[in-house]
């Protein structure tokens, strides 16, 4: 199955701009991954799907447009534009292996995303 | 609006078992699959269970296969987790959340506000 690394925290500026990366391991470079926000005392929350084309369907419910997605080799990615109080949280890679007859999810650690 | 509700969490010794319960409205429920997703106290996310909508298709996580059992009642919009044989890494908050699965994979676009289960002595 893969593994989904991330860098534990990141940080940007209220206004400013930041790219979170989420890495597929190796062998599992093809596959898409799901970005979800977790805020504390929250349910997550679906950001959107990306893989190596870029957005996969549709961003999730109530997600702004400064949200986007890009994919490159094993990374997937999100920048956050115009960064808003609102966007402090830990953000989460997630991604399934196996399909209707056989099937785990996997999550990467997360990282933590601070508004200065 | 789609909204998932989690119900069932509690404070429970080592070794003992507690249902939870994960009940759905907004959407049509037998169209979809469910999964359980928990995050320890400071600790990530992780997948622990789905089930697909008609409940003929189930997986667990190796951690709690053959201990969690999912199980879903379509009548009443609902999904169950039994949870068994309980121990104390199993303390955290448990997620329900709709899961759209299909040949390309699947994704969870909806989630509930969680519960949480401790286990204690």
């Amino acid at each position: 199955q893969p593994v989904l690394t991330q860098s534990p925290s990141a940080s940007a500026s209220l206004g400013a701009s930041v790219t979170l990366t989420c890495t597929l391991s190796s062998g599992y470079s093809d596959y898409k991954v799901d970005w979800y926000q977790k805020r504390p005392g929250k349910g997550p929350r679906f950001v959107m799907r990306v893989g190596t084309g870029g957005i996969v369907g549709l961003r999730g419910d109530g997600i702004p447009p400064r949200f986007s997605v890009w994919g490159s080799g094993p990374n997937r990615h999100l920048t956050i534009n115009n960064i808003q109080e609102e966007d402090e949280s830990d953000f989460y890679c997630g991604a399934d292996h196996g399909r209707r007859n056989n099937f785990v999810a996997v999550f990467g650690a997360g990282t933590k995303l601070t508004v200065l | 609006q789609v909204r998932l509700v989690e119900s069932g969490g509690g404070v429970v010794q080592p070794g003992r078992s507690l249902r939870l319960s994960c009940a759905a409205s907004g959407f049509i429920f037998s169209d979809y699959a469910i999964t359980w997703v928990r995050q320890a106290p400071g600790k990530g996310l992780q997948w622990v269970s789905i089930i697909s909508n008609d409940g003929s298709n189930i997986y667990y996580a190796d951690s709690v296969r053959d201990r969690f059992s999912i199980s879903r009642d379509n009548s009443r919009n609902t999904v169950y987790l039994q949870l068994n044989s309980l121990r104390f890494d199993d303390t955290a908050t448990y997620y329900c959340s709709r899961a759209v699965w299909d040949t390309s994979g699947s994704f969870f676009d909806y989630w509930g506000q969680g519960v949480l289960v401790t286990v204690s002595s």
